[in-house]
C-alpha cells in the first residue's frame, strides 16, 4: 500500500523568499517519488523525480527535493520564489513493486506575494 | 517530440448525454491513465490501459469506460452524464517501466448543463 500526504493545502510566500512544500509518503516497498506542477487550465508538468539514485534531486525552474528515508519525506524547495511559481503542486509516489498506479497527494497551492 | 494530446479542449453536454474524450500518447508510451480533476478534489484515478488492455479502474461507476487502440491512443466514454461529472479530465501516458514518470496532456474540460 502507498499513500501521500501534502501538508498545507495553501502556502503563501513573498517574492524572493524560500519556498518549502511538504510531502510525506508511505510505501511498503522502496518508492519512486515525483513532484508535478499544474498551472491554471493546464495539465501536470513534471518538476523532478527520485528513482533511488542521488537523494538530492534537482529539477526544472530552480526547484529541488531531498529524499529522506528516515523521515519518509520528499519536500520540495526553491531558494527564491518568483511570481511565476504561483501554481498547484502535486507530490506522487509509486512503489518499486506492486501497483503500477501512482498515488497523488491532494496538492498544495503556492501563492506568491509581490 | 510531441507531447500528450487530448481532444477536445472543451466539451459541453447536457444531463443524460454521452461524452467521448480522446488521448494520443507520446511516441513509445504504451500505458495510458485517465484522471478526473473536479474542483477541490485533487486527481481521482479513473482507468489504466496498457498494451491494449484495461489493467485497473478506480472507484467510479460502470458508465465510465474506455478503450485503448492498437496505436496506444485511448478514448474515455462517459454515459448518462450527471451534473457532478463536470470536471477536467486528464490523460497521462508513460512507458512500461515503473520508475518512469507520467506525462500529462492539458485535459478536456467537460461541462454538464
Amino acid at each position: 500500500a502507498q499513500s501521500v500526504t501534502q501538508l498545507g493545502s495553501h502556502v503563501s510566500v513573498s517574492e524572493g523568499a524560500l519556498v518549502l512544500l511538504r510531502c510525506n509518503y508511505s510505501s511498503s516497498v522502496p518508492p519512486y517519488l515525483f513532484w508535478y506542477v499544474q498551472y491554471p487550465n493546464q495539465g501536470l508538468q513534471l518538476l523532478l523525480k527520485y528513482t533511488s539514485a542521488a537523494t538530492l534531486v534537482k529539477g526544472i525552474n530552480g526547484f529541488e527535493a531531498e529524499f529522506k528515508k528516515s523521515e519518509t519525506s520528499f519536500h520540495l524547495t526553491k531558494p527564491s520564489a518568483h511570481m511565476s511559481d504561483a501554481a498547484e503542486y502535486f507530490c506522487a509516489v509509486i512503489g518499486a513493486g506492486g501497483s503500477y498506479i501512482p498515488t497523488f497527494g491532494r496538492g498544495t497551492s503556492l501563492i506568491v506575494h509581490p | 517530440e510531441a507531447g500528450v494530446t487530448q481532444s477536445p479542449t472543451h466539451l459541453i453536454k447536457t444531463r443524460g448525454q454521452q461524452a467521448t474524450l480522446r488521448c494520443s500518447p507520446i511516441s513509445g508510451h504504451t500505458s495510458v491513465y485517465w484522471y478526473q480533476q473536479a474542483l477541490g478534489l485533487g486527481l481521482q484515478f479513473l482507468l489504466w490501459y496498457d498494451e491494449g488492455e484495461e489493467r485497473n479502474r478506480g472507484n467510479f461507476p460502470p458508465r465510465f469506460s474506455g478503450r485503448q487502440f492498437p496505436n496506444y491512443s485511448s478514448e474515455l466514454n462517459v454515459n448518462a452524464l450527471e451534473l457532478e461529472d463536470s470536471a477536467l479530465y486528464l490523460c497521462a501516458t508513460r512507458t512500461g517501466e515503473r520508475n518512469q514518470p507520467q506525462h500529462f496532456g492539458d485535459g478536456t474540460r467537460l461541462s454538464i448543463l
